[in-house]
């Protein structure tokens, strides 16, 4: 399976400012996931970044408030701007890797953000 | 809408079973997962499931009725580090991922 490298591990930020989380993969992939995961409840799909076109977004979200980087095919960003306590959460970024015969999620280990 | 039910949090003692149940109403279904995930730490992959019946890995099983809209994990002679949240995840007709709150498992010396 794939290895993803997230930062930063965790981040502390003032209200009103913007914060970049790095994903890094050891292969190429063509699609990475970005995921929120707020306390004690479970995964919310943000969006889906694919290189070379704009990132997918899932009801609920938007570009502006969650741009993404998608430069090449190991390496994505996920910007969460203008911040508010309501965004402290976690955000992990996750790719698809055959496994067992099914395309199976691999995670970054997460970025844990607490917005003041 | 699309639902996936498990319980909140389970308590078990260690050295014993426990069964998780996971119920789940898709639009389709495409294969469903189930993952671990210790505290302040990302899910790891524990099972998958597209058929009927039980797939076996070690002390983790995973079981599956399709008809029901039924999975269950099983996990036999716990051991404290089994100490996690456990979700389940559904693939739907559009190869989205719809995933269960979690279920927290506590074990007990």
């Amino acid at each position: 399976s794939a290895v993803i490298s997230q930062k930063p591990s965790r981040d502390i930020c003032q209200r009103g400012t913007s914060l970049t989380i790095q994903c890094q993969v050891d292969s190429q992939v063509t699609m990475m996931f970005w995921y929120r995961q707020q306390p004690g409840q479970s995964l919310t799909l943000i969006a889906t970044a694919n290189q070379g076109s704009e990132a997918t977004y899932e009801s609920g979200f938007v570009i502006d408030k969650f741009p993404i980087s998608r430069p090449n095919l190991t390496f994505s960003t996920l910007t969460v701007s203008n911040m508010s306590p309501e965004d402290s959460s976690i955000y992990l970024c996750s790719v698809e890797t055959g496994t067992s015969g099914a395309n199976v999620l691999t995670f970054g280990a997460g970025s844990r953000l607490t917005v003041l | 809408g699309q639902n996936i039910d498990q319980p909140t949090e389970m308590t078990a003692t260690e050295g014993a079973i426990v069964q998780i149940n996971c119920t789940y109403q898709t639009s389709g279904f495409n294969g469903l997962f189930w993952y671990q995930q210790h505290a302040g730490e990302a899910p790891t992959f524990l099972s998958y499931n597209v058929l009927d019946g039980l797939e076996e890995k070690g002390r983790f099983s995973s079981f599956l009725s399709r008809s029901k809209g039924y999975s269950y994990l099983l996990l036999k002679e716990l051991q404290m580090k089994d100490s996690a949240s456990y979700l389940c995840a559904v693939r739907d007709s559009n190869y989205q991922l719809i995933w269960g709150a979690g279920t927290k498992l506590i074990i007990k010396p």
